[in-house]
């Protein structure tokens, strides 16, 4: 079955970018689905971010609208999460999923200085 | 935003004992297709969240027959006919019918 991996900077400082990757194995991008970003915190339980298509549509979540671009990179079977103007309240564990059926491990994102 | 209410927040239960969680939701979650995309999700102590129902009452890959979904327009139920100690974990319901998908405040079972 389809697997995911999320991946980057652990430790982002309070205005920077958070920047993941989510590399997919064990079936294609391409393929017609939904590659969703959820993150999971104490204070907010699990909040839905956004998603993409393969065709480059895309939907986010308007609470984090102005801050989110969600991209996919076809030729690498991966897709990425940019959060803008990070605070403290944007430390969670963040998952890649398709379509919140298979989920990725998630990785914890602290912002600190 | 669609808001999915859960009960109750903890529930212990005996090994081979029955459990129920109860999702309502703030509006319907019959979609324009038809459909109703409410899903349970279940997450285990450091797991990501794994999903063990979709549409209601549809059993995921792998997913053992004593998990059951049931339910309509606003209210569902997540069903486990007899508690196993690989249960332990929390659950959660989620609705796709609508943007943004929300999720519960997620039920915790544990063992008595």
């Amino acid at each position: 079955q389809v697997q995911l991996q999320a991946s980057g900077p652990g430790l982002v400082k309070p205005s920077g970018t958070l920047s993941l990757t989510c590399v997919v194995s064990n079936g294609l991008i391409s393929t017609n689905n939904w590659w969703s970003w959820v993150r999971q915190s104490p204070e907010k339980g699990l909040e839905w971010i956004g998603e993409i298509h393969p065709s480059g549509k895309t939907n986010y979540n308007p609470s984090l609208k102005s801050r989110v671009t969600i991209s996919i990179d076809r030729s690498k079977n991966q897709f990425s999460l940019k959060l803008t103007s990070v605070s403290a309240a944007d430390t969670a564990v963040y998952f890649c999923a398709r379509e919140r059926t298979f989920w990725g491990q998630g990785i914890l994102v602290s912002v600190s200085s | 935003d669609i808001v999915m209410t859960q009960t109750p927040l903890s529930s212990p239960v005996t090994l081979g004992q029955p459990a129920s969680i109860s999702c309502r939701s703030s509006q319907s979650l019959v979609n324009s297709d038809g459909d109703t995309y409410l899903n349970w999700l279940q997450q285990r102590p450091g797991q990501p969240p794994r999903l063990l129902i979709y549409k209601i009452s549809n059993r995921f890959f792998g997913v053992p027959d004593r998990f059951s979904g049931s339910g309509a327009g606003t209210d569902f139920t997540l069903r486990i006919s007899r508690v196993e100690a690989e249960d332990v974990g929390v659950y959660y319901c989620t609705q796709g019918s609508q943007l943004p998908y929300t999720f519960g405040q997620g039920t915790k079972l544990e063992i008595k």
